[in-house]
Parts: C-alpha cells; sequence; structure tokens
C-alpha cells in the first residue's frame, strides 16, 4: 500500500515559473526521498533529506521537512520544459524498502 | 558508468503463462530491490536482497511470485501463472549502503497480461 499522499496530483505551469509540490505521510521515518520519473527513463534520484533536517537545497531544488505534520514539499525553481515529469516522495524507516507516495505529474508550458 | 539494467523491457503475456523478468544491478552493489508499478501508480514494494540473501519478501502479492539473487548480482522475478492484474511495470533498484539511501533504478520492465 501506498505510504502517503502527493498533492497536487498534477500541475501545469508556464516555463520560468516555481512548482511546488506536497507529500504526506503516515508512519515515523529516518529519511525522506524525492524522484523524478520521466517516461522510458525510470526513475531518478533528486534529493534525501533526513529526519532530522527541516530544509535542503540542490540546485534549483528545495526540500522541507515537518515530522511533527508528517509532511514534506518540493520547490522546483525557474522551470524548465525537461521538468517535465512525475514527481515521486519516498519514506525509508527500518525497514530498507522505499514506501512511495502517488505522485505528481508536472507539466511545464513553453 | 553502467547502471542498473533490466531485461526485457517489454514482455507480453497470454494468462497463464509464466514470464522471467531480469535484472542487473550496479557491480558492486549489495542491496538489491523490486518494485511493481501499476498505471498512474507510484512503485510499491515487493522483495529485498542483501548480496544472496533475500531479506524481505512481504511485498510478494502472492505465491505466484517468486524472486532469486543466487550469486549476489544478477536477479530474476518469476511470475507463475500469470494473470491480467500482473500488467504492471516491474522496477528493479540497487544501492550500495546498507541503510536506505539512495536507491538507483533501472528502466523497468512493462508486463502486458493479455
Amino acid at each position: 500500500s501506498q505510504q502517503g499522499e502527493e498533492d497536487p496530483q498534477a500541475l501545469s505551469i508556464q516555463e520560468g515559473e516555481n512548482a511546488t509540490m506536497n507529500c504526506s505521510y503516515k508512519t515515523s521515518i529516518n529519511n525522506l526521498q524525492w524522484y523524478r520519473q520521466n517516461s522510458g527513463r525510470g526513475l531518478v534520484h533528486l534529493i534525501l533529506i533526513r529526519s532530522n533536517e527541516r530544509e535542503k537545497h540542490s540546485g534549483r531544488l528545495r526540500v522541507t521537512l515537518d515530522t511533527s505534520k508528517k509532511s514534506s514539499s518540493l520547490l522546483i525553481t525557474a522551470s524548465r520544459a525537461a521538468d517535465t515529469a512525475s514527481y515521486f516522495c519516498a519514506t525509508a524507516y527500518l525497514a530498507q524498502k522505499l514506501v512511495f507516495g502517488q505522485g505528481t505529474r508536472l507539466t511545464i508550458n513553453p | 558508468g553502467a547502471g542498473v539494467s533490466q531485461s526485457p523491457r517489454y514482455k507480453v503475456a497470454k494468462r497463464g503463462q509464466d514470464v522471467a523478468l531480469r535484472c542487473d544491478p550496479i557491480s558492486g552493489h549489495v542491496s538489491l530491490f523490486w518494485y511493481q508499478q501499476a498505471l498512474g501508480q507510484g512503485p510499491e514494494f515487493l522483495t529485498y536482497f542483501q548480496n544472496e540473501a533475500q531479506l524481505d519478501k512481504s511485498g510478494l502479492p502472492s505465491d505466484r511470485f517468486f524472486a532469486e539473487r543466487p550469486e549476489g548480482s544478477v536477479s530474476t522475478l518469476k511470475i507463475q501463472r500469470t494473470q491480467q492484474e500482473d500488467s504492471a511495470v516491474y522496477l528493479c533498484a540497487s544501492s550500495l549502503e546498507r541503510v536506505p539511501y539512495e536507491q538507483y533504478f533501472g528502466p523497468g520492465t512493462r508486463l502486458t497480461v493479455t
């Protein structure tokens, strides 16, 4: 079963705008990760944030984590057409497996 | 360097047929994972190996699903007597660390059961 929900399920913005996606989860975690999936290219790891971190940056990506609310957000700044993809959050706890959300489909319009 | 590879990339099976899906992890990666991704959904965990030991198979949906990694490298996911509900993309991932850090995913095998 899926860990939680991502919001929104789909997002369409203009190139150059910022995109924000949210993820909620249900159980305790060690870390939370964000992945991108393009059609035909598989899942690509974007960023990992540990449970004792509140914010992390990587290039145009900014991730926040609020463990009290069991939620995370991914911000992509200055979006590009190549950012068009599905984005998934995934959580890990004691077990090795990742538990994924249902994803947000992001479309960047030129 | 080479990433995780999976074969075949596409597989069409008639209901009731057996299928075998192969995963070649990144060389030296200790951990190997299989996930199932239904259309429009996120991946769901199937099973996990550390070297040749299958440490968690809690996600396998039925006893028709079987996975092995006999030499701690290549892994095979076998599905016996395929059903239509088995249609999905099967993703393999490997990781170097013993804790669930970054997992490297293969391109997946899209299985269609007709």
